[in-house]
């Protein structure tokens, strides 16, 4: 099965910080998502990103976020001003698209503690 | 939406076995059913598209009623390993889009 990577493991920021947590994808993947899981509570869709360009995003996914693959590798979430309540583990996936199953893998997760 | 899944706990003894229901009140392409250890991402366990295809491990078998748009996981002669939180995950159209969770169903299994 494939695996996806993602950097780092553990992120501790104070509030009104900026943060970026990364994703290495598989190479052959053309879908990435970004979801976040909220401590105990169920994991929540934030973007998707096909192309290069975002393809569907949820209504948490606001000014404050952000997505990119600056150097056609890696994807990337960026939050420009952390609040109290991004405070999460951010899971990114990914899927081939090439076939019609659309499993998703995720990623390890970051865990994201804003103080 | 949100699918709807229940029970929201499920207590068993080893060997014992388990259903656990997803619904949406949407049309749906297909179904997808994870398991999540504390601490860990959710892994991939099943996926059940409209029409009758599916793909998942070998131990693991779920059904798909499309009419009613609800979804089941049976869980025979469970193992310890099976204790986790399982979520379905739904999507109402073909390769690409995101998937909307339920709010999971937490499987504790004890010997």
């Amino acid at each position: 099965e494939p695996e996806v990577t993602q950097t780092p493991s553990h992120q501790v920021t104070q509030m009104g910080q900026e943060v970026i947590l990364r994703c290495v994808p598989i190479s052959n993947h053309l879908y990435f998502y970004w979801y976040r899981q909220i401590l105990g509570q169920k994991v929540e869709f934030l973007v998707s990103f096909y192309n290069n360009e975002i393809s569907e995003k949820s209504e948490i996914f606001d000014d404050q976020f952000s997505v990119e693959r600056p150097d056609g590798s890696n994807f990337t979430l960026k939050i420009r001003s952390t609040k109290l309540e991004d405070s999460a583990m951010y899971f990114c996936a990914q899927t081939s698209g090439k076939s019609s199953y659309n499993e998703q893998f995720f990623g390890p997760g970051t865990r994201l503690t804003v103080l | 939406q949100q699918p709807v899944q229940s029970p929201q706990a499920v207590i068993l003894r080893e060997g014992e076995d388990a259903v656990i229901n997803c619904s949406s009140s949407k049309a749906l392409y297909s179904v997808h059913w994870y398991r999540q250890k504390h601490g860990e991402a959710p892994v991939f366990l099943m996926i059940l598209l409209k029409g009758g295809e599916q793909k998942g491990h070998e131990k693991i078998s779920a059904s798909f009623n499309e009419k009613k748009q609800q979804s089941s996981l049976y869980l025979t002669a469970s193992q310890l390993s099976y204790s986790g939180t399982y979520f379905c995950g739904t999507d109402r159209v073909q390769a690409g889009t995101a998937l909307i969770f339920g709010k999971g169903t937490t499987l504790s299994v004890s010997s």
